[in-house]
């Protein structure tokens, strides 16, 4: 069974702030790793796209993969009252491939 | 910029009855998908669509479902008798080979 794991939250960070968001995987065999944002009552929205080791950086937002901790990880810098969402870590085994989603972080931003 | 669109955006229905449920992808794209997510739970995948015939399905994709793509531009989803535990937010979604997945705006199923 191929699982993507997530802490629930909710995590509360104050605007302006950092926020951490962590997810582990269990299939070694995954090559695609993404994070959406979904808005209560909405469909996932794709934030980032990562496909090899490293950091990944867009705006405000970095995604970070080690493949060999089979560990991924969104920071948000700056963090908005508009960025409280639950942000989903999804993984998928490449090209065409169904994409297996976590539960979601619920992220909260103080103002 | 281009986006999935599904109809109807909230669909009510009673047990036993056949719903169909409708997805126009992004017009280049190839690979379809429907995704289902019951309240308070995660994402999960049903079904991938390519090339006019399914590539894969999950165990939930039972008999009582199906897949079609009738013309060139829609792509449905049917449930032959819905049974309560299929209320849910349905989402599609569409690729192409190199691109990332767009996922429509979802409908959202309420079995009575």
């Amino acid at each position: 069974q191929k699982e993507v794991e997530q802490n629930s939250g909710p995590l509360s960070v104050p605007e302006g702030a950092i926020a951490s968001l962590n997810c582990t995987y269990s299939d070694r065999g995954s090559q695609s790793f993404f994070w959406y944002r979904q808005y209560s009552g909405k469909s996932p929205e794709l934030i980032m796209s990562i496909y090899s080791n490293g950091d990944k950086e867009d705006g405000r937002f970095t995604a970070q993969l080690n493949k060999a901790s089979q560990y991924v990880s969104l920071l948000i810098r700056d963090s908005q009252p508009s960025d409280s969402a639950t942000y989903l870590c999804a993984v998928s085994s490449g090209g065409y491939q169904k994409v297996t989603f976590g539960t979601g972080t619920k992220l909260q931003v103080i103002p | 910029e281009p986006e999935v669109t599904q109809t109807p955006s909230h669909q009510v229905t009673q047990m036993g009855q056949e719903v169909i449920l409708r997805c126009v992808p992004i017009s280049n794209h190839l690979y379809f998908y429907w995704y289902r997510q019951i309240l308070g739970q995660k994402v999960e995948f049903l079904v991938s669509f390519y090339n006019n015939e399914i590539s894969e399905k999950s165990e939930i994709f039972d008999d009582q479902f199906s897949v079609e793509r009738p013309d060139g531009s829609n792509f449905t989803l049917k449930i032959r008798s819905t049974k309560l535990e299929d209320s849910a937010m349905y989402f599609c979604a569409s690729k192409t080979r190199d691109r990332d997945k767009f996922f429509g705006p979802g409908t959202r199923l309420t079995v009575l």
